[in-house]
């Protein structure tokens, strides 16, 4: 079993729309969690780390559950900008663990 | 953006051939770290250091050495490359001070083995 899943999507909707998706982790001793974004052959970027109280970032928004031991992101008003794909990540101590990601394509 | 930059950028080598990438930061983080992504499987760890000369395996280390013997450069070699190695590979740094296990990424080096 993964440590990290994620529905691969992907995740088709119009510029202004909301979308939300989750990622599921298998280690409940896990200590941090976040969202990477990760633009076509570039990089993977920290969008945000997830706090266990849920927090937001401008159009942002995650939410973390340790009991059922998942991570949601939704994104408001999407912007075609937002077109990436976003990586649910899980961490104990110093290292990481990623999930393979979850395409978003915003449409005009 | 942190100061991470690897070398080459990409890179065709034929199977058998020793290879080595090379990955520099200026942020002077203790933790650095060497990852592949493949489609269909999230970034995998194949090792990482936490200090000068120290260095442990990741999930995916058969086949590939590290050494950093310098705060600044992780080095991964891949003693006698094969097929099943072309992927691309990324170097992430962190510190444990200010923001604890986040990490960040240098721009990744794709490589081919043919």
């Amino acid at each position: 079993r993964k440590e990290v899943e994620q529905d691969p999507g992907p995740f088709n909707v119009p510029e202004g729309a909301t979308v939300a998706f989750n990622c599921t982790y298998s280690n409940s001793a896990s200590q941090s969690f976040f969202w990477y974004r990760q633009d076509c052959r570039k990089e993977p970027k920290l969008l945000m780390s997830v706090y266990s109280s849920g927090n937001e970032d401008g159009r942002f928004t995650a939410q973390l559950n340790r009991a059922s031991q998942y991570i949601s992101l939704l994104i408001r008003d999407s912007k075609l900008s937002d077109s990436a794909t976003y990586l649910c990540v899980v961490g104990n101590d110093y290292k990481l663990s990623f999930g393979a990601g979850t395409t978003v394509t915003v449409r005009a | 953006d942190a100061g991470i930059t690897q070398s080459p950028r990409h890179k065709v080598t034929e199977t058998g051939t020793p290879v080595t990438l090379r990955c520099h930061q200026t942020e002077n983080h203790r933790y650095m770290y060497w990852y592949r992504q493949d489609p269909g499987h999230g970034l995998r760890l194949i090792h990482y250091s936490y200090g000068v000369k120290d260095t442990d395996k990741g999930e995916v280390s058969d086949g590939y050495s590290v050494s950093r013997s310098k705060t600044e450069d992780f080095l991964l070699t891949l003693e006698s490359a094969t097929s099943s190695q072309t992927s691309v590979y990324f170097c992430a740094i962190s510190e444990m001070t200010g923001s604890p296990y986040e990490q960040y990424f240098g721009p990744g080096t794709r490589l081919t083995v043919t």
